[in-house]
């Protein structure tokens, strides 16, 4: 399997700043991706990061609103930019890793 | 698109068997995956089924029929710590992205 790291793991913030995560892989994966779980639902997909190539966002998600890097094989980051309270989630980053998704323990964000 | 159903609760008591259902229709099928997620955290995998049939992993099983778009995950000798939510997850074999069913919430009770 597959251990993720995620930092931070919570971050209480003020509306119209920007928050980056990261997300760190201790294996190297070609397929990474960014997931937000909103209060009492389920995960909905933010993008596709995959190393080498521009991020692939879902509809509804845009680059400026969520830039993403993905520098190298084991690590990426997503920025949550000009914030609302609206955007008080959790952010998970997971990897396909052996022909499994594996999931970090998440980033639990609450803007003010 | 994707469409992915699953009971939203289900309450069973402790030593008891549960079945959560789920039924899915999408454009493309790499796999179905089951996560248990208790409140707050991470979503943790269980199972992976590609091919039909079933898949026993201990107390955990789960069954795949792909012409009829069909999974279950069974929970036998439940226990409280079983209380939690299950997602089931289908994955498209272009980009193997996951599209999740809202969930299953289960309640054990003693």
């Amino acid at each position: 399997s597959a251990v993720i790291s995620q930092k931070p793991s919570r971050d209480i913030c003020q509306r119209g700043t920007s928050l980056t995560i990261q997300c760190q892989v201790d294996s190297q994966v070609t397929m990474m991706f960014w997931y937000r779980q909103q209060p009492g639902q389920s995960l909905t997909l933010i993008a596709t990061a995959n190393q080498g190539s521009e991020a692939t966002y879902e509809s509804g998600f845009v680059i400026d609103k969520f830039p993403i890097s993905r520098p190298n094989l084991t690590f990426s980051t997503l920025t949550v930019s000009n914030m609302s309270p609206e955007d008080s989630s959790i952010y998970l980053c997971s990897v396909d890793f052996g022909e499994t998704q594996y999931f970090g323990p998440g980033t639990r964000l609450l803007v003010l | 698109g994707q469409n992915i159903d699953q009971p939203t609760e289900m309450t069973a008591t402790e030593g008891a068997i549960v079945q959560i259902n789920c039924t899915y229709q999408t454009s493309g099928f790499n796999g179905l995956f089951w996560y248990q997620q208790h409140a707050g955290e991470a979503p943790t995998f269980l199972s992976y089924n590609v091919l039909d049939g079933l898949e026993e992993k201990g107390r955990f099983s789960s069954f795949l029929s792909r012409s009829k778009g069909y999974s279950y995950l069974l929970l036998k000798e439940l226990q409280m710590k079983d209380s939690a939510s299950y997602l089931c997850a289908v994955r498209d074999p272009g980009d193997y992205k996951l599209s999740f069913g809202a969930g299953t919430t289960v309640t054990v009770r003693a």
